[in-house]
């Protein structure tokens, strides 16, 4: 399967606890993009690298969550202190292209992993 | 704040009838793609629309792009229990730069009943 992969597709934790978060995008794809979503609602934009550089971040993101993507590869989304409304399905997905011309590119969606804080 | 309108939230039908879903902004978009998305998956690609106007079909599935690019359609004949899931629209801002990251919907969850 060549598709976007994220592990753990499952992660349960006790508040106060950090988590982290794996994704491996299409191995072409320069694009990497985390999103959360909450249940019934559709996913809100995290963060957002092309090749290695952190180019945007959501006001969302607040200081307790990190996300690197070392080498322009694989990216990690870490939550410190986590707290109850942490509780979502974190997405992540990647996509081709550069500037202007990466505009319709597809975003190419995993499977998230489901964070639940007790 | 630029937000993607759906209508309806929820629909339940039953198999073979007709339904549409609406994805509405008062925005304009570069582009704007359906996704559909089952429980405990990710969002799955169906189409992608660019052109104002622009009407593409998959099998079943009729997609719209308004003419101002500010909403779009999806329209699924004789449904069928496999079509259950949670469609989502999503656009991607001209005033975004170079991010291209998507503004979702809010979601039109359809159930077809056998």
């Amino acid at each position: 399967d060549t598709g976007v992969s994220q592990n753990p597709r499952h992660k349960i934790t006790k508040r106060g606890q950090n988590v982290t978060f794996r994704c491996d995008p299409i191995s072409e794809h320069n694009r990497l993009y985390w999103y959360r979503q909450t249940l019934g609602q559709g996913p809100e934009f995290l963060t957002y690298f092309q090749n290695e550089a952190q180019l945007e971040k959501s006001r969302l993101l607040s200081d307790r969550f990190s996300a690197e993507r070392p080498k322009g590869s694989f990216s990690t989304l870490e939550i410190q202190r986590t707290e109850q409304g942490d509780s979502a399905m974190y997405l992540c997905a990647s996509s081709l292209g550069t500037g202007f011309l990466g505009s319709n590119q597809p975003q190419h969606f995993g499977d998230g992993t489901r964070l639940s804080i007790l | 704040t630029q937000l993607l309108e759906q209508s309806p939230q929820f629909l339940s039908i039953q198999e073979g009838e007709n339904l549409t879903v609406y994805c509405n902004s008062s925005s304009v978009f570069s582009s704007l793609q359906w996704y559909r998305q089952e429980p405990g998956e990710g969002p799955v690609l169906l189409v992608t629309v660019v052109t104002g106007g622009e009407v593409k079909k998959l099998k079943r599935l009729t997609f719209q792009f308004g003419d101002a690019r500010k909403d779009s359609s999806l329209h699924i004949t004789a449904a069928q229990t496999g079509d259950t899931g949670l469609y989502l629209c999503a656009g991607v801002s001209p005033r975004g730069g170079a991010t291209n990251k998507l503004i979702f919907g809010t979601g039109t969850l359809l159930a077809v009943q056998p």
